[in-house]
């Protein structure tokens, strides 16, 4: 079967540094993403891995090892707007989208 | 600018009276789909429409339904709602060729179930 695991919740400090790790077992590889989702609101990309090593975007970075499995999302300097829930997906050889559950991640002053 | 809306927001229907969900973009994206998310879950997809062609996920019950009438539309219908179908339904589109084929969500309509 096909599989997302990321931990549940996180909890961080304004101001820190925070990595969110993503493993995925899936049937084919097409590529990583991560989306970010407010409470009650719709899911937000982030970003978009497909080749093995560290995307940045601002305060934003995404790393992914494909012989690992293994992605994670890294969030430097947080915010207290930075609190919400960060989904894994993995596209897999049908190009269909595989979703982790989220991680809720709380910050706090 | 360029969107995906979703109509209406929040959505109360009764014990197995019909419901419509609805669905536009701007993007002029080739896919939509339709996710229902339950709260703390990942979205599980429903329906995706590949232009005209519909392809039904194996385990979305007979009770939901789905149309697209032209490329900017989608609608999801649920024939007789029941107390588990009270959840965040999400319409996504994509374009299919793009660099990362990203999703677009619409901001949700949540559905209670009285």
């Amino acid at each position: 079967g096909q599989n997302i695991d990321q931990p549940t919740e996180m909890t961080a400090t304004e101001g820190a540094i925070v990595q969110i790790n993503c493993t995925y077992q899936t049937s084919g590889f097409n590529g990583l993403f991560w989306y970010q989702q407010h409470a009650g609101e719709a899911p937000t990309f982030l970003s978009y891995n497909v080749l093995d090593g560290l995307e940045e975007k601002g305060r934003f970075s995404s790393f992914l090892s494909r012989s690992k499995g293994y992605s994670y999302l890294l969030l430097k300097e947080l915010q207290m707007k930075d609190s919400a829930s960060y989904l894994c997906a993995v596209r897999d050889s049908n190009y269909q989208l595989i979703w982790g559950a989220g991680t809720k991640l709380i910050i706090k002053p | 600018d360029a969107m995906v809306i979703q109509n209406p927001r929040y959505q109360v229907t009764q014990f197995g009276k019909p419901v419509t969900l609805s669905c536009s973009q701007t993007l002029n994206h080739n896919v939509m789909y339709w996710y229902q998310q339950k709260s703390s879950q990942a979205p599980k997809l429903l329906f995706h429409y590949y232009d005209k062609d519909f392809n039904n996920e194996a385990d979305t019950p007979d009770n939901f339904q789905s149309r697209r009438p032209n490329t900017s539309f989608c609608f999801l219908d649920i024939r007789s709602p029941g107390l588990g179908d009270a959840a965040m339904y999400l319409c996504a589109t994509s374009r299919e060729g793009g660099e990362s084929y990203e999703q677009y969500f619409g901001p949700g309509t949540r559905l209670t179930v009285t």
